[in-house]
């Protein structure tokens, strides 16, 4: 079975541009979540969706947004590029919205380079 | 405050020998999800092992055992017999929220070096 894919790989943004990051979750995964990790530190949560609904949000502006489709993949947007932005941007997917003991599976990630 | 807590940077240990790495928790959750985490140079987040709060049984996965001390909230991972490809960064994690949806929260990490 796939596990999760993140596409693309690899990305270089200049300041101000926009991106957009994806990601396909396990299959009869329905939660995806999406990470932030900045060089030499832990992932940082930015969203979970789960049916298509916003269900968790962490400590991000609002530059960053992103959607999930009828098919649970999902969409990462990122809106006026900051240097600090760099990172890679990682997806997880779980069954379900989540119970505490349910484990997320993680994708390879987005390296993302903004000059 | 931080939720999580990894106090080693890095860590060395011989092949075959056993190593722990230490991880403290803060959360006023009853319920809640213990997880760690391998990352290699690649970037990809592999799941090693799970504990739960409500679980009186340490959990195990081959090689890897969780230390599970609830009312010091620590969940230290102990490697077994290391072998070269255990040299990675390791992530303890939190998993808290309510059926509403949950976040997972990570910590700093450990940089395990396995020596030959």
């Amino acid at each position: 079975d796939a596990g999760v894919t993140q596409s693309p790989t690899h990305l270089i943004k200049t300041r101000g541009q926009q991106v957009t990051l994806r990601c396909s979750p396990i299959s009869g995964h329905k939660s995806v979540s999406w990470y932030q990790q900045v060089l030499g530190q832990g992932p940082q949560f930015i969203f979970q969706y789960y049916e298509k609904e916003e269900r968790g949000r962490g400590n991000f502006p609002d530059r960053f947004s992103a959607r999930q489709f009828p098919n649970y993949s999902s969409e990462l947007n990122v809106n006026a590029l900051l240097l600090g932005d760099s990172a890679l941007y990682l997806c997880a997917s779980s069954p379900t919205v989540g119970l505490a003991e349910e484990t997320q599976y993680f994708g390879p990630g987005t390296r993302l380079l903004v000059l | 405050a931080q939720k999580i807590t990894q106090t080693q940077p890095g860590m060395f240990v011989q092949e075959k020998e056993a190593v722990t790495l230490d991880c403290t928790y803060d959360t006023s959750d009853q319920s809640y999800g213990l997880f760690w985490y391998k990352q290699p140079s690649s970037g990809e987040m592999i799941f090693l092992i799970y504990q739960g709060s409500y679980d009186e049984q340490n959990a195990t996965e081959g090689r890897y055992s969780l230390n599970f001390q609830k009312a010091r909230k620590s969940a230290n991972l102990v490697i077994s017999a290391s072998q070269l490809g255990d040299s990675a960064m390791y992530f303890c994690a939190m998993r808290e929220g309510s059926t509403g949806g949950f976040k997972t929260i990570f910590g700093a990490g450990t940089r395990l070096f396995v020596k030959a």
